[in-house]
Protein backbone atom coordinates (compact mmCIF):
# COMPACT_ATOMS: atom_id res chain seq x y z
CA UNK A 1 0.00 0.00 0.00
CA UNK A 2 0.73 4.14 -0.41
CA UNK A 3 3.37 4.87 2.64
CA UNK A 4 3.68 9.02 3.09
CA UNK A 5 6.58 10.61 4.75
CA UNK A 6 5.84 14.02 6.27
CA UNK A 7 8.86 16.15 7.42
CA UNK A 8 9.38 18.01 9.66
CA UNK A 9 7.41 17.42 12.52
CA UNK A 10 7.80 20.86 14.08
CA UNK A 11 8.75 23.76 12.24
CA UNK A 12 8.70 27.43 13.86
CA UNK A 13 9.85 30.44 12.01
CA UNK A 14 9.64 34.10 12.64
CA UNK A 15 6.51 35.76 11.24
CA UNK A 16 7.07 37.00 7.65
CA UNK A 17 9.25 33.98 6.68
CA UNK A 18 8.87 31.14 4.63
CA UNK A 19 7.51 27.84 5.94
CA UNK A 20 8.52 24.68 4.17
CA UNK A 21 7.08 21.11 4.76
CA UNK A 22 7.61 18.29 2.53
CA UNK A 23 6.64 14.53 2.15
CA UNK A 24 7.46 11.93 -0.09
CA UNK A 25 5.06 8.80 -1.14
CA UNK A 26 5.40 5.35 -2.20
CA UNK A 27 2.92 4.53 -5.36
CA UNK A 28 3.82 6.07 -8.10
CA UNK A 29 -0.22 5.08 -9.13
CA UNK A 30 -0.99 7.95 -6.42
CA UNK A 31 -2.09 11.03 -8.43
CA UNK A 32 -3.99 13.44 -5.84
CA UNK A 33 -2.06 15.04 -3.51
CA UNK A 34 -4.03 17.45 -1.15
CA UNK A 35 -2.84 19.52 2.11
CA UNK A 36 -4.83 19.63 5.43
CA UNK A 37 -4.53 21.96 8.18
CA UNK A 38 -6.29 21.43 11.67
CA UNK A 39 -6.41 24.34 14.33
CA UNK A 40 -6.75 23.88 17.50
CA UNK A 41 -9.52 21.82 18.90
CA UNK A 42 -11.01 21.28 14.95
CA UNK A 43 -10.89 18.87 12.35
CA UNK A 44 -8.29 18.89 9.49
CA UNK A 45 -9.43 20.94 6.35
CA UNK A 46 -8.52 21.25 2.92
CA UNK A 47 -6.23 24.06 1.77
CA UNK A 48 -4.66 23.22 -1.12
CA UNK A 49 -3.97 20.35 -3.39
CA UNK A 50 -2.43 18.95 -6.52
CA UNK A 51 -2.86 16.63 -9.10
CA UNK A 52 -0.07 14.75 -11.04
CA UNK A 53 -0.88 16.70 -14.47
CA UNK A 54 0.51 20.16 -13.13
CA UNK A 55 3.73 20.50 -11.24
CA UNK A 56 3.11 23.72 -9.34
CA UNK A 57 -0.05 25.46 -7.69
CA UNK A 58 -0.33 28.78 -6.03
CA UNK A 59 -3.10 30.16 -3.89
CA UNK A 60 -2.36 33.54 -2.64
CA UNK A 61 0.36 32.81 -0.16
CA UNK A 62 0.09 28.79 0.18
CA UNK A 63 1.83 27.05 -3.03
CA UNK A 64 2.56 23.25 -3.31
CA UNK A 65 4.74 21.51 -5.88
CA UNK A 66 4.98 18.46 -7.07
CA UNK A 67 8.21 16.12 -8.31
CA UNK A 68 6.34 12.49 -9.65
CA UNK A 69 9.72 11.18 -10.68
CA UNK A 70 11.08 11.50 -6.85
CA UNK A 71 7.79 10.65 -5.67
CA UNK A 72 7.80 14.07 -3.42
CA UNK A 73 5.75 17.01 -3.23
CA UNK A 74 5.76 20.48 -0.92
CA UNK A 75 4.07 23.03 0.94
CA UNK A 76 5.18 26.41 1.03
CA UNK A 77 3.79 29.33 3.14
CA UNK A 78 5.13 32.93 2.41
CA UNK A 79 5.08 35.37 4.26
CA UNK A 80 3.95 33.72 7.26
CA UNK A 81 1.48 35.15 10.21
CA UNK A 82 0.12 33.82 13.59
CA UNK A 83 -2.65 32.54 12.15
CA UNK A 84 -1.25 30.48 9.99
CA UNK A 85 0.22 28.52 13.16
CA UNK A 86 -1.25 24.69 13.24
CA UNK A 87 -0.89 21.12 12.20
CA UNK A 88 -0.33 20.39 8.64
CA UNK A 89 -0.54 17.25 7.13
CA UNK A 90 -0.10 16.05 3.17
CA UNK A 91 -2.17 13.30 1.89
CA UNK A 92 -1.91 10.79 -1.28
CA UNK A 93 -4.62 9.23 -3.32
CA UNK A 94 -4.63 6.72 -6.33
CA UNK A 95 -7.10 6.75 -9.09
CA UNK A 96 -9.67 4.60 -8.18
CA UNK A 97 -9.01 4.35 -4.55
CA UNK A 98 -11.34 6.32 -2.73
CA UNK A 99 -9.10 7.13 0.03
CA UNK A 100 -6.52 8.69 1.29
CA UNK A 101 -2.98 8.24 3.18
CA UNK A 102 -1.68 10.78 5.32
CA UNK A 103 1.22 11.65 6.21
CA UNK A 104 2.29 12.13 10.34
CA UNK A 105 1.90 15.93 10.28
CA UNK A 106 3.75 18.99 10.93
CA UNK A 107 3.22 21.37 13.55
CA UNK A 108 4.20 24.76 12.60
CA UNK A 109 4.48 27.40 14.38
CA UNK A 110 4.64 31.16 13.75
CA UNK A 111 6.21 33.18 16.12
CA UNK A 112 5.30 37.08 16.75
CA UNK B 1 -21.39 24.97 3.81
CA UNK B 2 -20.63 21.13 4.23
CA UNK B 3 -21.25 20.00 8.26
CA UNK B 4 -20.12 17.16 9.66
CA UNK B 5 -21.60 16.72 12.94
CA UNK B 6 -19.74 14.51 15.71
CA UNK B 7 -21.98 14.12 18.92
CA UNK B 8 -19.72 13.65 21.83
CA UNK B 9 -16.45 16.03 21.73
CA UNK B 10 -15.48 14.20 24.62
CA UNK B 11 -15.66 11.23 26.26
CA UNK B 12 -14.63 8.93 29.14
CA UNK B 13 -15.15 5.32 29.71
CA UNK B 14 -13.59 2.36 31.22
CA UNK B 15 -12.27 -0.77 30.08
CA UNK B 16 -14.45 -3.33 28.69
CA UNK B 17 -17.64 -0.75 28.09
CA UNK B 18 -19.28 -0.11 24.56
CA UNK B 19 -18.61 3.11 23.42
CA UNK B 20 -20.23 4.58 20.30
CA UNK B 21 -19.06 7.56 18.41
CA UNK B 22 -21.99 9.28 16.29
CA UNK B 23 -21.04 11.42 12.99
CA UNK B 24 -23.84 12.93 11.02
CA UNK B 25 -23.37 15.10 7.88
CA UNK B 26 -26.15 17.25 6.39
CA UNK B 27 -25.00 17.39 2.21
CA UNK B 28 -26.12 14.21 0.97
CA UNK B 29 -22.00 12.48 0.53
CA UNK B 30 -22.18 8.96 -0.62
CA UNK B 31 -18.76 8.15 1.15
CA UNK B 32 -18.02 8.47 4.99
CA UNK B 33 -15.19 7.95 7.01
CA UNK B 34 -13.60 7.28 10.12
CA UNK B 35 -10.41 8.55 11.19
CA UNK B 36 -7.89 7.67 14.33
CA UNK B 37 -5.28 10.76 15.26
CA UNK B 38 -2.26 10.26 17.03
CA UNK B 39 0.42 12.07 18.13
CA UNK B 40 3.33 11.03 15.19
CA UNK B 41 1.43 8.82 13.80
CA UNK B 42 -1.08 11.23 11.33
CA UNK B 43 -4.77 10.24 10.56
CA UNK B 44 -5.02 6.42 9.82
CA UNK B 45 -8.13 4.91 8.47
CA UNK B 46 -10.78 2.75 10.94
CA UNK B 47 -13.16 2.01 8.54
CA UNK B 48 -15.05 3.84 5.45
CA UNK B 49 -18.77 3.60 3.86
CA UNK B 50 -19.66 4.54 0.38
CA UNK B 51 -23.29 3.57 0.44
CA UNK B 52 -25.68 2.75 3.02
CA UNK B 53 -25.01 -0.68 4.79
CA UNK B 54 -21.80 -0.71 3.15
CA UNK B 55 -18.64 -0.59 4.55
CA UNK B 56 -14.93 -1.28 4.31
CA UNK B 57 -12.44 -1.99 6.01
CA UNK B 58 -9.46 1.10 6.95
CA UNK B 59 -5.78 0.27 7.76
CA UNK B 60 -6.61 -0.50 11.11
CA UNK B 61 -10.19 -1.98 11.70
CA UNK B 62 -9.36 -4.43 14.74
CA UNK B 63 -11.41 -3.84 17.97
CA UNK B 64 -14.08 -1.69 15.92
CA UNK B 65 -17.16 -2.16 14.01
CA UNK B 66 -19.14 0.61 12.56
CA UNK B 67 -22.51 1.43 11.31
CA UNK B 68 -24.29 3.35 8.52
CA UNK B 69 -28.57 2.72 8.55
CA UNK B 70 -29.22 6.28 6.45
CA UNK B 71 -27.18 7.65 4.43
CA UNK B 72 -26.53 11.11 6.77
CA UNK B 73 -25.15 8.79 9.58
CA UNK B 74 -22.33 6.86 10.20
CA UNK B 75 -21.29 4.74 13.61
CA UNK B 76 -18.09 3.95 15.28
CA UNK B 77 -18.53 1.08 17.31
CA UNK B 78 -15.76 0.27 20.26
CA UNK B 79 -17.66 -3.68 21.19
CA UNK B 80 -15.12 -3.73 24.31
CA UNK B 81 -13.25 -0.46 25.16
CA UNK B 82 -9.59 -0.84 25.28
CA UNK B 83 -6.79 1.52 26.88
CA UNK B 84 -5.17 1.36 23.66
CA UNK B 85 -8.31 3.01 22.11
CA UNK B 86 -7.67 6.17 23.64
CA UNK B 87 -7.12 8.72 20.92
CA UNK B 88 -8.82 11.07 19.25
CA UNK B 89 -11.59 10.27 16.19
CA UNK B 90 -12.41 11.97 13.32
CA UNK B 91 -15.04 11.46 10.60
CA UNK B 92 -15.11 12.90 7.40
CA UNK B 93 -17.25 12.81 4.53
CA UNK B 94 -17.20 13.24 0.66
CA UNK B 95 -19.41 13.22 -2.31
CA UNK B 96 -18.68 10.71 -4.81
CA UNK B 97 -15.00 10.79 -5.18
CA UNK B 98 -13.39 14.21 -5.38
CA UNK B 99 -10.67 13.73 -3.26
CA UNK B 100 -11.60 16.31 -1.26
CA UNK B 101 -12.56 15.06 2.69
CA UNK B 102 -14.89 17.23 5.08
CA UNK B 103 -13.96 16.30 9.08
CA UNK B 104 -15.99 16.67 11.98
CA UNK B 105 -14.15 18.53 14.91
CA UNK B 106 -13.57 15.27 16.33
CA UNK B 107 -14.48 13.04 19.47
CA UNK B 108 -11.29 12.72 22.03
CA UNK B 109 -11.84 9.42 23.91
CA UNK B 110 -10.47 8.21 27.05
CA UNK B 111 -10.74 4.57 27.95
CA UNK B 112 -9.39 4.40 31.39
Amino acid sequence: GENVEQHPSTLSVQEGDSAVIKCTYSDSASNYFPWYKQELGKGPQLIIDIRSNVGEKKDQRIAVTLNKTAKHFSLHITETQPEDSAVYFCAAGAPGANNLFFGTGTRLTVIP
Amino acid sequence: DVKVTQSSRYLVKRTGEKVFLECVQDMDHENMFWYRQDPGLGLRLIYFSYDVKMKEKGDIPEGYSVSREKKERFSLILESASTNQTSMYLCASTPVWTGELFFGEGSRLTVL
